[in-house]
């Protein structure tokens, strides 16, 4: 099994531009998670799923949409990078109250 | 989200000295999880604590979950070089009651 995949591992952005994140687990999770890191921080939540059709906000969802239209997949979608977007994004999925198993992740740069 | 304090925030440590980190809650957690990440890498689930008072063992790792399930700690026992990376408390968020919500880590540097 893969467990959570994420694509790319690396990507530079452009002030203005916009990308999509790509998150897919083959665990049959309901739960998934996306999350950003900063240098020396921990995990903030930005967005989390339920399953197909349900999204919620996290800690720090502005600037960022997401959509589940499938149990496996979980994009996040920037739209007009910031400099301030720049981070380590992680996407998770988990069982209700299991370990959450966590993607290879993105470093996004900004500039 | 909830508040959760991990302190503390950095570590160095001579191989085989021993090494704690502590993870404070402001209210009653239902669970917590505990999470190492090895630089440049992801977060990787160590354990889940459920019951008040609960401690759990995995080889030189002890966990413990307080009696008031606010408070829980990681002891590493004669540390390792391969015990170097940051771990992470995680808390059930409270709006959600499952999505997960993180401490800042404590970084531990093992020298040998």
């Amino acid at each position: 099994n893969a467990g959570v995949t994420q694509t790319p591992k690396f990507r530079i952005l452009k002030i203005g531009q916009s990308m999509t994140l790509q998150c897919t687990q083959d665990m049959n999770h309901n739960y998934m998670y996306w999350y950003r890191q900063d240098p020396g921080m921990g995990l903030k939540l930005i967005y989390y799923s339920v399953g197909a059709g349900i999204t919620d906000k996290g800690e720090v969802p502005n600037g960022y949409n997401v959509s589940r239209s499938t149990t496996e997949d979980f994009p996040l979608r920037l739209e007009l990078a910031a400099p301030s977007q720049t981070s380590v994004y992680f996407c998770a999925s988990s069982s209700r109250t299991g370990e959450a198993f966590f993607g290879q992740g993105t470093r996004l740069t900004v500039v | 989200g909830q508040q959760v304090m991990q302190i503390p925030q950095y570590q160095h440590v001579q191989e085989g000295e021993d090494f704690t980190t502590y993870c404070n809650s402001s209210t009653t957690l239902s669970n917590i999880q505990w999470y190492k990440q090895r630089p440049g890498g992801h977060p990787v689930f160590l354990i889940q604590l459920v019951k008040s008072g609960e401690v759990k063992k995995q080889k030189r790792l002890t966990f413990q979950f307080g009696e008031a399930k606010k408070n829980s700690s990681l002891h590493i026992t004669a540390t390792q070089t391969t015990d170097v990376g940051t771990y992470f408390c995680a808390l059930p968020d409270s709006n959600s009651g499952y999505a997960l919500n993180f401490g800042k880590g404590t970084s531990l540097l093992v020298t040998p």
